[in-house]
C-alpha cells in the first residue's frame, strides 16, 4: 500500500500567521490519465471530514482562499496564509491514485 | 443539501455480526459511487470500500475482504456495511462517504461508532 507521511504531526500556530502542512507518498501519485489524485481534509473537533482541495490544487466550493494547495509527483504541501481560530483541526491528506486508497496521519492544527 | 446518515453501530461481542446504514438526500444516489471509510484510535482514516452505482463494482481493502461486505439499494437511496467475524481492532468510527469519481470523496456522515469487545 501507498504510505502517505504527514510532517509535522502537530503544528503551534499563532492566529494570523501562515501554516504549511508536508504530505509525502512513497509512490508516485501522478496516474494513468496524467492526473494527480490528492485531497485535503479538515476536521474540526467533534465534526466530521470535510474535503478543502482535490486534485492536489483545487479548491472546493466554500473553502476560504487562504487555504491553497501544491506539489507533484511525491511532494505536496497545503498552506493556510492567515490561520484564523476556525481553522484549528486536523488536516489530512488522501491519495486516489493507486488502490487501496490511503490517508495520512493527520496533523494537529493548533494555538501555541 | 447533500446529507448522509450512517446508523446501526453499537457494542458487539468479538466474533460477531453487525450492519451499518447510511441514508441519503439531497442528490441522485443512484449516480455516484460511495465508500465506507472507519477512524480507528491506531490507524486513523482507513479506507474500507467503495460500490459503483448499480452494486456490480466492489472493492475493498484485502485486510477486510471476506469479512465485511458493502451493498446498496438505489431504490431506498441507502448504503450498507454488512461486517462479520469483528475483531477488537474494527473498533472504529465508521463513515459513509460520497465518492466523486474522480479518486476522492466529497461529503461525510457524521459517523456511527462501532466497539468490538467482550
Amino acid at each position: 500500500d501507498v504510505v502517505m507521511t504527514q510532517s509535522p504531526l502537530s503544528l503551534p500556530v499563532t492566529l494570523g500567521q501562515p501554516a504549511s502542512i508536508s504530505c509525502r507518498s512513497s509512490q508516485s501519485l501522478v496516474y494513468s490519465d496524467g492526473n494527480t489524485y490528492l485531497s485535503w481534509f479538515q476536521q474540526r473537533p467533534g465534526q466530521s471530514p470535510r474535503r478543502l482541495i482535490y486534485e492536489v490544487s483545487n479548491r472546493d466550493s466554500g473553502v476560504p482562499d487562504r487555504f491553497s494547495g501544491s506539489g507533484s509527483g511525491a511532494d505536496f504541501t497545503l498552506k493556510i496564509s492567515r490561520v484564523e481560530a476556525e481553522d484549528l483541526a486536523i488536516y489530512y491528506c488522501l491519495q486516489g491514485t493507486h488502490w487501496p486508497y490511503t490517508f495520512g496521519q493527520g496533523t494537529k492544527l493548533e494555538i501555541k | 443539501d447533500v446529507q448522509l446518515v450512517e446508523s446501526g453501530g453499537g457494542l458487539v461481542q468479538p466474533g460477531g455480526s453487525l450492519r451499518l446504514s447510511c441514508g441519503t438526500s439531497g442528490f441522485t444516489f443512484s449516480h455516484y459511487y460511495m465508500t465506507w471509510v472507519r477512524h480507528t484510535p491506531g490507524k486513523g482514516l482507513e479506507w474500507v470500500a467503495n460500490i459503483g452505482q448499480d452494486g456490480s463494482y466492489k472493492y475493498y481493502v484485502d485486510s477486510l475482504k471476506g469479512r465485511f461486505t458493502i451493498s446498496r439499494d438505489n431504490a431506498k437511496n441507502s448504503l450498507y456495511l454488512q461486517m462479520s467475524s469483528l475483531r477488537a481492532e474494527d473498533t472504529a468510527v465508521y463513515y459513509c462517504a460520497r465518492d466523486t469519481g474522480k479518486r476522492t470523496v466529497d461529503h461525510w456522515g457524521q459517523g456511527t461508532l462501532v466497539t468490538v469487545s467482550s
